[in-house]
């Protein structure tokens, strides 16, 4: 069963930084895009960025909303993907979902999600 | 971007009845589009990818068809574990924008 674990959500202050971590089990993770999804409390889902496979030589893409604060990277030995985030907002108040990408597409795998607060 | 819109933001319908939800492109995105469903306070679940194929373990009440950059996701009896809020998503290209969702509920 593919099961994904985030965590090192939390509070953090305006201008401060947390780093996310998702780790996968129950599946090939070297075979896989990861994507990062969020959701502000109460809203819709927003697509954050994506981290392909080795074949594809680990090419990120960002949202413009994180581009230039966010860096998905991944540790394909330890089934993991990351989140880095710096300069945080308090527009970026979310939670934050890893995702298995498949065919390069869709996702059919969510993890629980993980709650990053952005308060004073 | 391409962005994504959705019809009716929410609706409630009896049990039994048929529902229907629309989603619409900006911009043509060939079949490139999933729907999810989120149930309160839990995590979304595909149901539908490449706009009209079920994914694995959904029940065939729920399907999915297009019409240029119009998308349609029917429940074709609604049941009271179909309360939930549906999404629906591009992915032909980058951003993979999500509709902003249509809430669902049981009158």
């Amino acid at each position: 069963e593919v099961q994904l674990v985030e965590s090192g959500g939390g509070l953090v202050q305006p201008g401060g930084s947390l780093r996310l971590s998702c780790a996968a089990s129950g599946l090939i993770f070297s075979d896989y895009y990861m994507d990062w999804v969020r959701q502000a409390p109460g809203k819709g889902l927003e697509w954050v960025g994506r981290c392909r496979d080795k074949v594809n030589s680990y090419a990120t893409e960002y949202a413009a909303s994180v581009r230039g604060r966010f860096t998905i990277s991944r540790d394909d030995s330890k089934n993991s993907v990351y989140l880095q985030m710096n300069s945080l907002k308090t527009e970026d108040t979310a939670i934050y979902y890893c995702t298995r990408v498949r065919s390069g597409s869709y996702y059919d795998y969510w993890g629980q999600g993980t709650l990053v607060t952005v308060s004073s | 971007d391409i962005q994504m819109t959705q019809s009716p933001s929410s609706l409630s319908a009896s049990v039994g009845d048929r529902v229907t939800i629309t989603c619409r492109a900006s911009q043509g995105i060939s079949n490139y589009l999933a729907w999810y469903q989120q149930r309160p306070g839990k995590v979304p679940k595909l149901l539908i990818y490449a706009a009209s194929t079920l994914h694995s373990g959904v029940p065939s009440r729920f399907s999915g068809s297009a019409s240029g950059t119009d998308f349609t996701l029917t429940i074709s009896s609604l049941q009271p574990e179909d309360v939930a809020t549906y999404f629906c998503q591009n992915y032909y290209s980058a951003p993979r924008t999500f509709g902003p969702g249509t809430k669902v509920d049981i009158k």
